[in-house]
Formats: C-alpha cells, sequence, structure tokens
C-alpha cells in the first residue's frame, strides 16, 4: 500500500519568495512520485515526476523537487514566487511494483500568492 | 482536438436518477482512470481500466459503474445518485502503468439535489 501526506492545505507566500511545499511518502517498494498543478476550474497538469533517475528533477515553470529516500519526502520548491503560481498543488505516488490501480494523491497544497 | 475530453462540463440532477458522465481519449492510451475531487480528501481513485473490457474498483466504488468497451471512451455511471455524490469527477489516462504521467480532463461538476 501507499500513500501521500502533504503538509499544511494552505500555503502563503509573498510573490518573489521561496516557495516550499512539503510532501511525503509511505511506499513498500521504490516509488514513482509526482506534483501536479490544478488552477481554477481546470484539470490536473503535470508539473515534474521522479522515477529513479536523477533525484533533483526540474519541472515546469521554475519548479523543481528533490527526492530524499531517507527522509521518504518529495518536497517541491520555486526559487522566487510568481503571482501566475497561485494554484492548488498535488503530490502523487506509483507504484514501481507493477501495481495497475494509478496514482495515489496527497490532499492537496493551496498555494497563496500575497502582493 | 487531441486530448482527453469529458462531457458535461457541468450537471445538476435529482437524487434517485440515473446520471452518465463521458470521457474520451484521442491517444489510445491503454489505462484510463476516474477519480472524485472532494474538499480536504484530493483525488480519491473510483474505477481505472487497464484496457477495452478490463476494469477495476478503486478506493471509492460504490454507487458507480464503469463500462468500457472501446479504448477511447470510459463512461462513469452514477446509477442512483445520491447528494454524497456531489463532487468534482476527473477522467485521466496514461500510456502505461506506473512511471508514465497520467492526462487529466477538465473535470465533470456535478451536483445531486
Amino acid at each position: 500500500a501507499q500513500s501521500v501526506t502533504q503538509l499544511g492545505s494552505h500555503v502563503s507566500v509573498s510573490e518573489g519568495a521561496l516557495v516550499l511545499l512539503r510532501c511525503n511518502y509511505s511506499s513498500s517498494v521504490p516509488p514513482y512520485l509526482f506534483w501536479y498543478v490544478q488552477y481554477p476550474n481546470q484539470g490536473l497538469q503535470l508539473l515534474l515526476k521522479y522515477t529513479s533517475a536523477a533525484t533533483l528533477v526540474k519541472g515546469i515553470n521554475g519548479f523543481e523537487a528533490e527526492f530524499k529516500k531517507s527522509e521518504t519526502s518529495f518536497h517541491l520548491t520555486k526559487p522566487s514566487a510568481h503571482m501566475s503560481d497561485a494554484a492548488e498543488y498535488f503530490c502523487a505516488v506509483s507504484d514501481s511494483g507493477g501495481g495497475a490501480d494509478g496514482l495515489t494523491f496527497g490532499k492537496g497544497t493551496h498555494l497563496i500568492i500575497q502582493p | 482536438d487531441a486530448g482527453i475530453t469529458q462531457s458535461p462540463r457541468y450537471k445538476i440532477t435529482e437524487t434517485g436518477r440515473q446520471v452518465t458522465l463521458m470521457c474520451h481519449q484521442t491517444w489510445s492510451h491503454s489505462y484510463m482512470f476516474w477519480y472524485r475531487q472532494d474538499l480536504g480528501h484530493g483525488l480519491r481513485l473510483i474505477y481505472y481500466s487497464a484496457a477495452a473490457d478490463i476494469t477495476d474498483k478503486g478506493e471509492v466504488p460504490d454507487g458507480y459503474v464503469v463500462s468500457r468497451s472501446k479504448t477511447e471512451n470510459f463512461p462513469l455511471t452514477l446509477e442512483s445518485a445520491t447528494r454524497s455524490q456531489t463532487s468534482v469527477y476527473f477522467c485521466a489516462s496514461s500510456e502505461v502503468i506506473s512511471k508514465a504521467e497520467a492526462f487529466f480532463g477538465q473535470g465533470t461538476r456535478l451536483t445531486v439535489v
């Protein structure tokens, strides 16, 4: 079984400040990890994914995430927040062992950007 | 246009009625999924399908029925809608399982009154 915990249902940062969204996972096998973004009234869009290659993964819109096995974490960061980053962010885990039931999502973190 | 489309985008129905949400993808992806999104719960898997005529239950399947007679379509039916099924429903598809990203539709906002 696998699970995802996102710390903080809401995160507020000032424009230009560092963005840090936390994600911890639980998986009985080496995981594949994903970050998705959801803008209002839209579907989910992939930001980045970790599939056992480089532990530091770069994604779209200046976001990156680092896989830390010892901490079972996959936190999402961006050096300088922009107003357009305001959205809902979801961390998700997939079973690399071939489980056929797709992604398990965290409950999401709503990112608020203060001007 | 290539992609994954859901219809309708918005639906209001009455308790006890049957309603079907449609999902169509043009990539010929093998895997398709239905999720529901609720405040405080994130996305929860309802049903998934590994190929045409192969479907299986997810985390919250009760009250829902799916079918997949063609690779590109994966309709979700609420046999007798209840207020607890008021939610936003997302369909997704994926070429392979596990490491490939899933592509999501725009969602259907369903209100059961």
